[in-house]
């Protein structure tokens, strides 16, 4: 079975900082891969997801995230945090081969909680 | 606006009771993921109906059950409820008609029970 791990559990930084989420996964396959992001009070979203072609995806409000399969790592990147970032960020993973079962196979990480001071 | 609706949005009750809480999921999806949301325990998988079939079980507690109907839409039934039960239940969906599942699931607002 698959496994997600996110390194930081809890970041706080100032307005304009960048931010950078690491994500990490264990699987032998070839996955698809999603952020979903919770913003305080809410249900999670999508914030981007990757399944296959140009490794640096964008999402939406100015994120992006590269996947570099060698190192099994999905880190999410903003060149310039705001206040209305602060939320909680979780990265999940999917495999392929699993795509056309119709049963849960997705596995998310811990989540990583942002909290951006204005 | 996912698409998913979840009722109740809140819900305040004693230990030992029962509550069902439900989900209507995106309109064409045929998946219903459950999940719960505490502080200690992080997001944890509970249950995946597909079509009104039980397709995945993840860790889902004895107590708890759910069933999916024939119009789709999806209740999550909790009992003998314990003060640790206290947590945020969100419904996913996914899969139209036809398609494979990808792994993008689509999320409620959630449940927000509390068990005192």
């Amino acid at each position: 079975a698959q496994s997600v791990s996110q390194h930081n559990h809890h970041v706080i930084l100032s307005e304009a900082a960048s931010l950078e989420l690491g994500c990490n996964y264990s699987y032998g396959g070839t996955v698809n891969l999603f952020w979903y992001v919770q913003y305080p009070g809410q249900h999670l979203q999508l914030l981007l997801k990757y399944f296959s072609g140009d490794p640096l995806v964008k999402g939406i409000k100015g994120f992006e995230a590269e996947f570099i399969k060698s190192k099994f790592s999905f880190n999410l990147r903003k060149p310039s945090v705001q206040w209305s970032d602060t939320a909680e960020y979780f990265c999940a993973v999917h495999p392929w081969a699993s795509i056309k079962a119709a049963g849960n196979k997705l596995t998310f990480g811990g989540g990583t909680r942002v909290l951006v001071k204005p | 606006d996912s698409g998913v609706t979840q009722t109740p949005k809140h819900l305040i009750t004693a230990t030992g009771q029962r509550v069902t809480l439900r989900c209507s999921p995106r309109s064409g999806d045929l998946s219903v993921y459950w999940y719960q949301q505490s502080l200690d325990q992080g997001l944890q998988f509970l249950i995946q109906y597909y079509n009104g079939e039980e397709r995945a079980k993840g860790n889902i507690l004895e107590r708890f059950s759910a069933q999916q109907f024939p119009d789709l839409h999806s209740e999550l039934n909790l009992s003998s409820l314990e003060l640790g039960d206290s947590a945020l239940y969100f419904c996913a969906s996914s899969v139209g008609r036809g398609q494979g599942t990808t792994g993008e699931l689509f999320f409620g607002e959630g449940s927000r029970l509390t068990v005192l």
